[in-house]
C-alpha cells in the first residue's frame, strides 16, 4: 500500500522568496506522484504530476517538483512566491495500476505568503 | 466545460435530518469520486464509481451514508440520519485520463 507524509503543516514565507514544500512517500511498487493546490473555499486542482520519464516535473504557476526515488521524496519548489500562492498544498501518490482510482493524499501544507 | 458542479455549496441542518448532496461530473468522464475533508482527518475517499457502477465503497463511514449514480451525468451522496460528526466539506471529483477534477465542494454543518 502507498502512503504520503507531508512534513510541514504550515509554511510561512515572504513574498518573492523561494519555497520548498516537502513530501515523502512509501510504497513497495512504482508510483505516480501528484501535487494539488486548494485555494480558500475551492476544490483541489492539479499543479503537476510525475508518471514516468524526467524526474524534474514542471507545473502551473511556476511550480516544479523533483522525484527522488532513492529518498522516496517529491518536494515541491518555487523560486519566487507571490501573494496569490497562499493556499493549501496536497501531495498524493497512487500505484500505476490503480491510478486516480486509489489516490492517497497527504495531510496538506498550508503555505502563507507574507507581503 | 463548466467543470464538476456540486450543490448545495452550503448546507446547515439539524441532527437527524436527511441530507442529499449532488454532483454533476464533467461530460465524458467515466470515473466519479466522493471525498470528505475535515481538519482532523484530512481528505478521505468515501466511494468511487466507474461507468456509473460503484467500485469501492470501503471508505463510506457507516450505513447512514449511501451514494448513487443513476446516469453518467449525476450522482448523489445521502446521509440519513445526519449527525454533528458528519460536519465536513464533501467533494465530488471526476476523471477520465487519471487526473482528478474536483468540484468546489459542499460544506455541511449538522447542528
Amino acid at each position: 500500500a502507498q502512503s504520503v507524509t507531508q512534513l510541514d503543516s504550515q509554511v510561512p514565507v515572504f513574498e518573492e522568496a523561494p519555497v520548498e514544500l516537502r513530501c515523502n512517500y512509501s510504497s513497495s511498487v512504482s508510483v505516480y506522484l501528484f501535487w494539488y493546490v486548494q485555494y480558500p473555499n475551492q476544490g483541489l486542482q492539479l499543479l503537476l504530476k510525475y508518471l514516468s520519464g524526467s524526474t524534474l516535473v514542471k507545473g502551473i504557476n511556476g511550480f516544479e517538483a523533483e522525484f527522488n526515488k532513492s529518498q522516496t521524496s517529491f518536494h515541491l519548489r518555487k523560486p519566487s512566491v507571490h501573494i496569490s500562492d497562499t493556499a493549501e498544498y496536497f501531495c498524493a501518490v497512487s500505484g500505476p495500476r490503480t491510478g486516480a482510482n486509489n489516490l492517497f493524499f497527504g495531510t496538506g501544507t498550508r503555505l502563507t505568503v507574507i507581503p | 466545460d463548466a467543470g464538476v458542479i456540486q450543490s448545495p455549496r452550503h448546507e446547515v441542518t439539524e441532527m437527524g435530518q436527511e441530507v442529499t448532496l449532488r454532483c454533476k461530473p464533467i461530460s465524458g468522464h467515466d470515473y466519479l469520486f466522493w471525498y470528505r475533508q475535515t481538519m482532523m482527518r484530512g481528505l478521505e475517499l468515501l466511494i468511487y464509481f466507474n461507468n456509473n457502477v460503484p467500485i469501492d465503497d470501503s471508505g463510506m463511514p457507516e450505513d447512514r451514508f449511501s451514494a448513487k449514480m443513476p446516469n453518467a451525468s449525476f450522482s448523489t451522496l445521502k446521509i440519513q440520519p445526519s449527525e454533528p460528526r458528519d460536519s465536513a466539506v464533501y467533494f465530488c471529483a471526476s476523471s477520465f485520463t487519471g487526473e482528478l477534477f474536483f468540484g468546489e465542494g459542499s460544506r455541511l454543518t449538522v447542528l
